[in-house]
């Protein structure tokens, strides 16, 4: 079963706009990871945040958590047209050492 | 990119033949997965291994089988094909098991059973 579902399902934006989406997930964590994929391609890894940890940066990508709440948000800074792709959150819960994926958020960045 | 490579990239086939998709890997990763993506589903796994002739069942294997003998190749199998099993297959690997490492995945196999 998905434990972790992104909000909203779509976003569409304009070029050099931030990118915002969310991921809810039902039972503790002890990772929480975020994915990218673009249209025919496998995911590609953009971060992994651990339960302990609240934030986390990458180059454009912004990721928090907040386990109280179960949830995490990808802040994607000064959006390119290269940034359209779908964004997929994925869990491990405690005891369970196997990556549940979300259905993902679609992002189109307008030029 | 990591080195993984999936065969065939497509497939059409008809329902009840047998579909052995392929997945191959230069990293020399320990564990390797099977997922298939389906439309609102995001990815479920069918079968992991954690190593050589050592695997798992996952979310959602009826229907699936799998196959390590070499440490670089996990195979996957469909014994009878059914319409529902249409479906986009990716392979990934990762250096160890659970979520504190990355998972890298392979281009995907696009499986279509008439």
């Amino acid at each position: 079963s998905q434990q972790g579902e992104e909000d909203p399902q779509a976003l569409s934006i304009q070029e050099g706009e931030n990118a915002t989406m969310n991921c809810s997930y039902k039972t503790s964590i002890n990772n929480l990871q975020w994915y990218r994929q673009n249209s025919g391609r496998g995911l590609v890894h953009l971060i992994l945040i651990r339960s302990n940890e609240r934030e986390k940066h990458s180059g454009r990508l912004r990721v928090t958590l907040d386990t109280s709440k179960k949830s995490s948000s990808l802040l994607i800074t000064a959006s390119r047209a290269a940034d359209t792709a779908s964004y997929f959150c994925a869990t491990d819960s405690l005891g369970d050492y196997k990556l549940s994926f979300g259905a993902g958020t679609t992002v189109t960045v307008r030029a | 990119d990591a080195g993984i490579t999936q065969s065939p990239r497509h497939k059409v086939t008809e329902t009840g033949t047998p579909v052995t998709l392929r997945c191959h890997q230069t990293e020399n990763h320990r564990y390797m997965y099977w997922y298939r993506q389906d439309p609102g589903h995001g990815l479920r796994l069918i079968h992991y291994s954690y190593g050589v002739k050592d695997t798992d069942k996952g979310e959602v294997s009826d229907g699936y089988s799998v196959s390590r003998s070499k440490t670089e190749d996990f195979l996957l199998t469909l014994e009878s094909a059914t319409s529902s099993q249409t479906s986009v297959y990716f392979c990934a690997i990762s250096e160890a098991r659970g979520g504190n490492q990355p998972q890298h995945f392979g281009d995907g196999t696009r499986l279509s059973i008439l």
